[in-house]
């Protein structure tokens, strides 16, 4: 069975940095990509950033872009995003989903999604 | 930020048809890019709907369909039920150089009247 398990939100303070991982299982986790996306409360779902299955190509949303940095240990199956100089606006819940297709290419559907971490942001 | 503008909000009796549009340009649904849809059931995650335009993943019932024409797409739910109250989201991707890989729609909440 596929499994996302996201970890590393919390309540931080702006500018602050926080680390969020996303531990994989059921699948061979080296074989696929995998993204981020967020869903701020009560608002619509937002695509934040990509990693192909070697690291080899990685895209990330304007709005996060030089903030943000996504990464992945294949031999520890997770995936992980640092997140730097937060702000109020970065409040979401973050979740890891991966693609369904065994190739280098970073883009698909999103088959599984984890059940997210949640990241608020205030002083 | 959303770029594919969906209906906020739809409803229908029991058994009625209903479909959300997903309407987006010609940087990413009429650049010829496939359109994903994702039901979100309150509080859990989104789930795959429909991949590539109009098909289902192994599992989804055959009452919700995909199309696509243009520069919008639709999502079709025949024979609506309660358990189909969820919001929904349209997806695909943008080719303009400024802006993200991934688009989302602005979702659209189903109510079963």
């Amino acid at each position: 069975e596929v499994q996302l398990v996201e970890s590393g939100g919390g309540f931080v303070q702006p500018g602050r940095s926080l680390r969020l991982s996303c531990a994989a299982s059921g699948f061979t986790f080296d074989d696929y990509a995998m993204h981020w996306v967020r869903q701020a409360p009560g608002k619509g779902l937002e695509w934040v950033s990509g990693i192909s299955w070697n690291s080899g190509s990685i895209a990330y949303a304007d709005s996060v872009k030089g903030r943000f940095t996504i990464s992945r240990d294949n031999a520890k199956n997770s995936l992980y995003l640092q997140i730097n100089s937060l702000t109020p606006e970065d409040t979401a819940l973050y979740y890891c989903a991966k693609v369904p297709y065994a190739s280098g290419s970073l883009t698909g559907p999103f088959d599984y999604w984890g059940q997210g971490t949640l990241v608020t942001v205030s002083s | 930020q959303s770029v594919l503008t969906q209906p906020p909000s739809v409803s229908g009796a029991p058994g009625q048809r209903v479909t959300i549009s997903c309407t987006g340009s010609s940087s990413n649904i009429g650049a010829g890019f496939v359109v994903h849809w994702y039901q979100q059931l309150p509080g859990t995650a989104p789930k795959l709907l429909i991949y590539d335009d109009n098909n289902r993943p192994s599992g989804v019932p055959g009452r919700f369909s995909g199309s696509k024409s243009g520069t919008s797409a639709s999502l079709a739910i025949t024979g609506l039920q309660a358990e189909d109250e969820a919001d929904y989201y349209c997806q695909s991707y943008d080719s303009s150089l400024s802006g993200s890989l991934y688009v989302f729609g602005t979702g659209t909440k189903v109510s079963v009247l």
